[in-house]
């Protein structure tokens, strides 16, 4: 079966220090990878998409960026995070372009 | 482009109460409709999801009918527990071009069972 790994779990950084959060997915070949944040509240916004090994979308422009090194890889990172970059972040994939999400368990970031 | 809405709350309810999450959409075509969970500190669990106009969607007691003529997904439940206490997101998979590689979500619904 399908598994997404998300690491690290909870992570507090200074202001202007890096960021990199991973995910990874085992069980399946080529999928879709996104990134979401969940900001205080509840409301889900779409930082980035892959459909594959180097191809990003980014959906707003901001502070961080996003790599696929491996089919299954996705990263997560900022050379230098902002209060604002604080927030709960999901990596989920798909299998069809259409299909439903599987979501990480979520890394939360606070910054200070 | 797409977009959902759905009732912001909070809705608290008594155990074994009926429940209504109201969802519309917006979007162009026949999109795929879901319903998300979130329990306390987790990720999203897909609840249930409907393909098609007229399809239902069910799971754990969870209900949604996809209703093209309304534009509607109203999340249901006959009897709610305590343990369905949770963040419940409507979300939609569109065909148009800008939508093809992502779900749009709705706000969310933060839902309270008390015993």
């Amino acid at each position: 079966s399908q598994t997404i790994h998300q690491w690290p779990a909870t992570l507090v950084q200074p202001v202007g220090s890096p960021l990199s959060l991973e995910c990874t997915v085992e069980g399946t070949s080529n999928p879709n990878l996104y990134w979401y944040r969940q900001a205080a509240g509840r409301g889900l916004q779409l930082l980035f998409y892959s459909v594959g090994i180097g191809q990003i979308s980014s959906e707003v422009p901001q502070n961080l960026s996003a790599s696929r090194p491996q089919d299954r890889q996705f990263i997560l990172s900022s050379k230098k995070l902002l209060l604002s970059d604080s927030g709960f972040y999901l990596c989920a994939w798909s299998v069809r372009l259409r299909g439903e999400l599987f979501f990480g368990e979520g890394s939360r970031l606070t910054v200070l | 482009g797409d977009s959902v809405t759905q009732m912001e709350g909070p809705v608290t309810l008594s155990e074994e109460a009926f429940l209504t999450i109201n969802c519309t959409y917006t979007a162009t075509g026949y999109p795929s409709l879901f319903w998300y969970v979130q329990y306390p500190g987790e990720g999203l669990q897909l609840l249930l999801k409907a393909t098609k106009a007229d399809d239902k969607g069910s799971n754990k007691g969870f209900e949604a009918t996809y209703r093209k003529e309304t534009t509607s997904f109203h999340l249901e439940k006959g009897s709610v527990q305590v343990s369905d206490s949770a963040v419940y997101f409507c979300a939609l998979s569109g065909e148009s071009g800008g939508s093809n590689y992502k779900l749009t979500f709705g706000k969310g619904t933060l839902l309270t069972v008390n015993p």
